[in-house]
Parts: structure tokens; C-alpha cells; sequence
């Protein structure tokens, strides 16, 4: 059964403060990693999508970076407006497209 | 672009009471997903369906849950009779190119309790 793991559950950074998330995999057959971005009260949102191992991806202040068993969400400088839970999820190279979700990190930024 | 609509977006039920989610989602997309995501938690699948069919719905408690879609667009998830456990938030999806890119399009989501 696939697996994502996500760490650390919460993290608290300063306005500025860079850190990375974590998102480690276990998948029979890589299709896709992708990383969503869920504000309170609503649905996740699409941030990126991974294929392959050294592929990196980035958006504003966020870059995602994928290895064979992990992938890193890097937010440089952020912003009060970064704060929101990221999800990590899965997808296997066959079969139907279901996506497994990790648990997510639950990120506050403070002005 | 209109998004994926939920409704309702709030439901507070007794036990063994039933209730029913509606979606409607954007406007070409073929697939639709319905996911529970419990407080604390990823979202995890219930059900798939591509047009008018289900692709994976092994996750599903057929027991108390069912879904339907009709004429391939607005989708219904039933719950009947519902258990504590089935306070969750419900989310709709729908992806254009069957989820290939991963790229879902979640609705705002239907938050249910169960007392």
C-alpha cells in the first residue's frame, strides 16, 4: 500500500525565517508527487507536480525538489500570507489515477 | 471559470440520520472524485467516477455511503445511516485530463457532524 509521510506536523516560523518541509514516499512505481496548498475552511489547491528524481519546480517564494524517497518543499523568506497546511501526495505509474495524501504541515509564519 | 459548488456547506446531524452532498463541478471536466478528509488528516478517496462511470470506488463504505453521478456532470454522495465516524469534511474534485498531472480542482468542501 502506498504511504506518504509528512514532517514535521507544524511549524512555526518567523516572517523571513526559510525552512523546508519534508514529504517521504513509499509508492510501487512513481507516476507523480504533487504538492498542494489547503487554507483553513477550504479545499487544496494545486501547487506543483513532480515526476522524477532531481526535477525541481518553482512558484514565488516555494521550490519543490524530488528525490527516489522524498520530496522538500523549500519556502525562502516567506510571508504571514504563506501560512496554510501543505499536503504531499502520490500517484502510481498504473492502475487509475488515485492520489494518496499525506497527513501535511501545518506552516505559520508570524509577522 | 466557475469552480467545483458544494453544497451544503454545513450539515450537524444525529446518528443514524442520513444526508446527501451535491457537486457540481467545472465545466468539461470528465472526472470527478469525492474525498473524506477527517479532521487532522489527508484527504483519502471514496469514489471516482470518469463520465457517467465509476473507476475506484474500493474505499467506499457500500455499506452506508453510495454516490451517483448523472448524465456525466452534478454528482450526489449519500450517507445512510451515518456514524460518529462520519464527521469529516466532504470534497468534491474534478480534473480534465483524468488526474494525469495530478492537477485536481477541490471544492470548498460540505464539513459534516455527526452527534
Amino acid at each position: 500500500e502506498d504511504q506518504v509521510t509528512q514532517s514535521p506536523e507544524a511549524l512555526r516560523l518567523q516572517e523571513g525565517e526559510s525552512s523546508s518541509l519534508n514529504c517521504s514516499y513509499t509508492v510501487s512505481g512513481l507516476r507523480g508527487l504533487f504538492w498542494y496548498r489547503q487554507d483553513p475552511g477550504k479545499g487544496p489547491e494545486f501547487l506543483f507536480t513532480l515526476y522524477s528524481a532531481g526535477e525541481e519546480k518553482e512558484k514565488e517564494r516555494l521550490k519543490a525538489t524530488l528525490t527516489k524517497k522524498e520530496s522538500f518543499l523549500h519556502i525562502t523568506a516567506p510571508k504571514p500570507e504563506d501560512s496554510a497546511t501543505y499536503l504531499c501526495a502520490v500517484q502510481r505509474n498504473f492502475g487509475n489515477e488515485k492520489l494518496t495524501f499525506g497527513t501535511g504541515t501545518r506552516l505559520t509564519i508570524i509577522p | 471559470e466557475a469552480g467545483v459548488a458544494q453544497s451544503p456547506r454545513y450539515k450537524i446531524i444525529e446518528k443514524r440520520q442520513s444526508v446527501a452532498f451535491w457537486c457540481n463541478p467545472i465545466s468539461g471536466h470528465a472526472t470527478l472524485y469525492w474525498y473524506q478528509q477527517i479532521l487532522g488528516q489527508g484527504p483519502k478517496l471514496l469514489i471516482q467516477f470518469q463520465n457517467n462511470g465509476v473507476v475506484d470506488d474500493s474505499q467506499l463504505p457500500k455499506d452506508r455511503f453510495s454516490a451517483e453521478r448523472l448524465k456525466g456532470v452534478d454528482s450526489t454522495l449519500k450517507i445512510q445511516p451515518a456514524k460518529l465516524e462520519d464527521s469529516a469534511v466532504y470534497l468534491c474534485a474534478s480534473s480534465f485530463l483524468g488526474g494525469l498531472t495530478g492537477e485536481l480542482f477541490f471544492g470548498e468542501g460540505s464539513r459534516l457532524t455527526v452527534l
